[in-house]
């Protein structure tokens, strides 16, 4: 069976600080790998996808960056956090010829 | 420019009785849609989905409808139970430049009232 990690689980950083979200799957191979985020109150919005390693597309301009060192991990960067990048940050994962993605628990971030 | 629409940001209905949660998208190359129901800082759970050739699937206590002709579906929980109080997202399918994307309605917020 598969399974798909997310950490940390919370975060609180300051205006400025670099981020790093970590995002694991077990128990599949070559998997689309996605990053969305929740805001407050509101639905979820793609952010990056990958469809295999080192294959990066943004979604939407912003200041965050992705990236797929290996074909199970996915990571989600930013050089410098604004108090917009607050949030609920998701990873998830689809099997290739399936539709349906399944989600990690979520990282709550929170800039100060 | 939102394809996915959930127009009721809350519902409340009555233990043992019946939960109508509907969706609706602009999108005609949709071809699959998807029900997921989340907790608060979870991540949302897969419940119950169906393919744009197929009007009704049935899970259990879940069944979705879909209209193709009003672009229009629906989620019915049938009896609601209080484990069942979450927001539920609805999401359509399409492939794009070669990956499949999902995307999401804004969530209604589902209370059962015992």
């Amino acid at each position: 069976s598969q399974t798909i990690h997310q950490w940390p689980a919370t975060l609180v950083q300051p205006v400025g600080s670099p981020l790093s979200l970590e995002c694991t799957v077990e128990g599949t191979s070559n998997p689309n790998l996605y990053w969305y985020r929740q805001a407050a109150g509101r639905g979820l919005q793609l952010l990056f996808y990958s469809v295999g390693i080192g294959q990066i597309s943004s979604e939407v301009p912003q200041n965050l960056s992705a990236s797929r060192p290996q074909d199970r991990q996915f990571i989600l960067s930013s050089k410098k956090l604004l108090l917009s990048d607050s949030g609920f940050y998701l990873c998830a994962y689809l099997r290739d010829g399936f539709y349906e993605q399944y989600f990690g628990p979520g990282t709550r971030l929170t800039v100060t | 420019d939102q394809q996915v629409k959930q127009n009721s940001p809350s519902l409340s209905v009555q233990e043992g009785r019946i939960s109508i949660l509907n969706c609706d998208y602009t999108n005609s190359m949709f071809d699959y849609f998807l029900w997921y129901k989340k907790y608060p800082a979870e991540g949302p759970t897969f419940l119950i989905s169906i393919s744009s050739i197929k009007d009704k699937n049935e899970d259990g206590r879940f069944t979705v409808f879909l209209n193709k002709s009003a672009k229009h579906l629906s989620l019915h929980i049938v009896p609601s139970q209080p484990g069942d109080s979450a927001v539920y997202f609805c999401a359509a399918s399409a492939r794009i430049q070669g990956a499949q994307k999902l995307v999401f309605g804004q969530g209604t917020r589902l209370t059962i009232n015992p």
